[in-house]
Order: C-alpha cells, then structure tokens, then sequence
C-alpha cells in the first residue's frame, strides 16, 4: 500500500489569495487524482496529474484557477488560484499504483477562506 | 455519465448487523469501491468487486451484481468505530483512461 503525505492539513486564508498544497507518495504511482469535498458532501474530482504533461481537468474545473503540476511519479501539488469563500473545503490528494487499482489517500487540506 | 445513490443516513445498534446499498448508473462501468472515512478524516479503502457475488473480509463483506447495477456493504457484529460515512465509488473508464466517481456516502451512527 501506498502512503501519501500532504500538507498543509489546514490553512486559513485571505480572499483573493493562493494556496499551494503538496502531495508526496512514498513509492511510484501511476495515477495521481486531487479531489475537493465540500462541507457533508462527497468526494468530487478536480483533475488527473499527468506526469511530465498537463493535468487532466472534469468539467467545472480549469487550469488557471486550479493549476497542477506532477514533475515526476511521486510528487504533485495543487495550486488554489485567486480565492474566494465559495472554495473552502477539503482538497484531498490520491494515487493508484495502476490503472483500475485502488486508490489511497492523503490526509487532506482543510482550507478555509475569508 | 455515472450516477450513484446510496442512503444519506443509517443507524444501528451495536453488534448488529448493517447493510449499506448503493446503486449505480455508469458507462463504462469497470468496477465498484467501497471506502469509510471517519469525520475529519480522508476515506480510507475497505473493498473492491469486479465480479458478481459476494466478497467477504472480516467483518465487512461487500456484494456486486453488474447485471443490476448494485451493491452492498454488509458490516457485521458491529462496533462503536465504525461509525463512519460509507462511500461508494465506481470506475467507469475506457481503454487508457481511469475515473473514479463517488455517491454522497452513507452516513452509519452505530448506538449502543
């Protein structure tokens, strides 16, 4: 099983502002995900890392605002651009060694903006 | 597209036995997840069906028929941890692509 460390766990911030989150997995996946879950709501996805490519973004979901990088097959961050209240939540980090294997989690970022 | 439902909210006493349903429309339906996450806490993985029939692990089985586009997760001899949301997740990729989509969990309050 894979262990992925995030971090921060939780930060406030101030509108308009941006937030890196990081994510580092102890061994190579293939598959690196970001999810938000929002307050007594379940897990939706952001985007697929790719790495050494751009990230895969589900609808309602854009580079600029939520830019990703994965430089290699262990390591990906989230930036949350420009932020307002509307994106307090939780962002999680996961990975799968393959495709269709299960996913692990990181332990999450409790962002909230003011 | 996917679609999934499961209860909002079950409670059950301790030492019991619970089942938790979860229904899905998908396309490319591949497989079905099931994770439990603690308040606070990131999901943590509890099963994963592929094929028809019943997988059992402990005291946690989970059931899959792909015909009918359901599942279940069975808990059994229930604890006060496992209070918990379950979530029920299914894959639905084509060749080259991997997608998980979660229902909006089912929240389990185990009384004693």
């Amino acid at each position: 099983s894979a262990v992925i460390s995030q971090k921060p766990s939780r930060d406030i911030c101030q509108r308009g502002t941006s937030l890196t989150i990081q994510c580092q997995v102890d061994s190579q996946v293939t598959m690196m995900f970001w999810y938000r879950q929002q307050p007594g709501q379940s897990l939706t996805l952001i985007a697929t890392a790719n790495q050494g490519s751009e990230a895969t973004y589900e609808s309602g979901f854009v580079i600029d605002k939520f830019p990703i990088s994965r430089p290699n097959l262990t390591f990906s961050t989230l930036t949350v651009s420009n932020m307002s209240p509307e994106d307090s939540s939780i962002y999680l980090c996961s990975a799968a060694a393959e495709t269709n294997e299960k996913l692990f989690f990181g332990s999450g970022t409790q962002l909230s903006v003011l | 597209g996917q679609n999934i439902d499961q209860p909002t909210e079950m409670t059950a006493t301790e030492g019991a036995i619970v089942q938790i349903n979860c229904t899905y429309q998908t396309s490319g339906f591949n497989g079905l997840f099931w994770y439990q996450q603690h308040a606070g806490e990131a999901p943590t993985f509890l099963s994963y069906n592929v094929l028809d029939g019943l997988e059992e692990k402990g005291r946690f089985s989970s059931f899959l028929s792909r015909s009918k586009g359901y599942s279940y997760l069975l808990l059994k001899e229930l604890q006060m941890k496992d209070s918990a949301s379950y979530l029920c997740a299914s894959t639905g990729s084509g060749a080259g692509s991997y997608q998980l989509t979660f229902g909006k969990g089912t929240k389990l309050s185990v009384i004693p």
